[in-house]
């Protein structure tokens, strides 16, 4: 079972120019998540989604949109990077949502790199 | 505001004990997460506390007080492998993770 899986591994990109970042899982959780990790903060919520056809906003939500079409695909855009956008991300998927124990379970991440 | 707080960096000895602490202050609680993430991987589930009290699973414990704000991961028989970083987080009255930035802990022989 491949669980959830992230591409690309790794991007260098340039400043002000767009890119997707795909997140696909085939474990039929209602809910994903995309976060990003930078060194010395903990995981901070970009976007998510309690289940397909919806999304909400995190706490660090500017600059990046994503979509759900379906259950499986919850791919993140950035639409005109920035440096600051230099981070790991990491999209995550459990379950459902609003309730107690809903462990989440991460990809691999994509290490962006803008310039 | 929002605030988790654990130690930065720990060490520790190969076959010892060790504790990890973790504090907090979120609007709500509806539980507190503990996992596990080596250097260059993904966070994977340690531990789940909603109520006071230690919960075990083998070598691995964690323990909850609500009206202190206050949990634990405690790792026995400490091995090289458990040299990672570990994430406190804390679900929220929205149901929303809030993550520590993580304890990395360092086992040396």
């Amino acid at each position: 079972t491949a669980g959830i899986t992230q591409a690309p591994t790794s991007q260098i990109l340039a400043a002000g120019r767009s890119m997707t970042l795909r997140c696909t899982q085939d474990m039929r959780h209602n809910a994903m998540y995309w976060y990003r990790q930078d060194l010395g903060l903990g995981l901070r919520l970009i976007h998510y989604s309690n289940t397909a056809g919806t999304t909400g906003k995190g706490e660090v939500p500017d600059g990046y949109s994503v979509s759900r079409a379906n259950t499986d695909d919850f791919p993140l855009t950035l639409a005109s990077a920035v440096p600051s956008q230099t981070s790991v991300y990491f999209c995550a998927s459990s379950p459902a949502s609003g309730r107690g124990y809903n462990e989440q379970f991460f990809g691999p991440g994509t290490r962006l790199t803008v310039l | 505001g929002q605030n988790i707080d654990q130690p930065t960096e720990m060490t520790a000895t190969e076959g010892a004990i060790v504790q990890i602490n973790c504090t907090y202050q979120t609007s709500g609680f509806n539980g507190l997460f503990w996992y596990q993430q080596h250097a260059g991987e993904a966070p994977t589930f340690l531990s789940y506390n909603v109520l006071d009290g230690l919960e075990e699973k083998g070598r691995f414990s964690s323990f909850l007080s609500r009206s202190k704000g206050y949990s634990y991961l405690l790792l026995k028989e400490l091995q090289m492998k458990d040299s990672a970083s570990y994430l406190c987080a804390v679900l929220d009255s929205n149901y929303q993770l809030i993550w520590g930035a993580g304890t990395k802990l360092i086992i040396k022989p």
